[in-house]
């Protein structure tokens, strides 16, 4: 599995864009890159899903360059219930069991 | 639609007393997955289950026991508590297509004292 490197903790205000952006050197031609969010005291939600250039859905941004050793996954317009961890996994895409791995994860904090 | 239940919230275990934690799902998901979490770490994997009748180990599987009898249950037994086992667990699940998101129940936060 493609080992992840992202900021330990990142600081922001209400109403501004957050890009949180995740390094995957090693990633393989059949790996997605994808983001969970966890907020305190409760277990990790999914939140967005590629595999290369962007994807988009309500909740945030996932840019892929074509290299694709990295990944920027952004949040528009950040409140203050954006304030928790999130965690950038590589995930390989074959048939069978496939196993998520959590590395420390981006704790982002949103002020007023 | 409950999505998946952990079963307790909360509990405090003597050193070498045993428990069983219960996750149950009710979104007919084939997999299903034990971590722990520990402070300021991430989440580690320490079993998991491809279908029912079945179970594999993790990255810290040591100390813990699964069983999974039915397709909607997935059951996390310690046999014997020790402090080291302190930390909050996440049961998740998920379907078997390539991608598919897991989904996280609330969490059982456990003390060994």
């Amino acid at each position: 599995l493609a080992k992840t490197t992202q900021p330990i903790s990142m600081d922001s205000y209400e109403g501004q864009e957050v890009n949180i952006t995740c390094s995957h050197n090693n990633i393989a031609t059949n790996d997605y890159i994808t983001w969970y969010q966890q907020f305190p005291s409760q277990g990790p939600r999914f939140i967005i899903q590629g595999y290369k250039t962007k994807v988009t859905n309500e909740v945030a941004s996932l840019f892929i360059p074509a290299d694709r050793k990295s990944s920027t996954l952004s949040l528009p317009r950040v409140s203050l219930s954006d304030t928790a961890v999130y965690y950038c996994l590589v995930v390989i895409m074959n048939t069978g069991f496939q196993k998520l791995v959590f590395g420390t994860g981006t704790r982002l904090l949103v002020s007023p | 639609n409950a999505g998946v239940t952990q079963t307790p919230k909360f509990r405090v275990l003597k050193t070498g007393q045993s428990m069983t934690l219960l996750c149950a799902q009710d979104m007919n998901h084939e997999y299903m997955y034990w971590y722990r979490q520990d402070p300021g770490m991430g989440l580690r994997l320490i079993h998991y289950s491809v279908g029912e009748g079945t179970t594999a180990k993790g990255e810290v599987p040591d100390g813990y026991n699964v069983s999974r009898l039915k397709k909607q249950n997935f059951l996390l037994g310690l046999e014997s508590a020790a402090p080291s086992q302190t930390s909050v667990y996440f049961c998740a699940s998920s379907y078997s297509q390539v991608g598919a998101q897991a989904f996280f129940g609330q969490g059982t936060r456990l003390t060994v004292v």
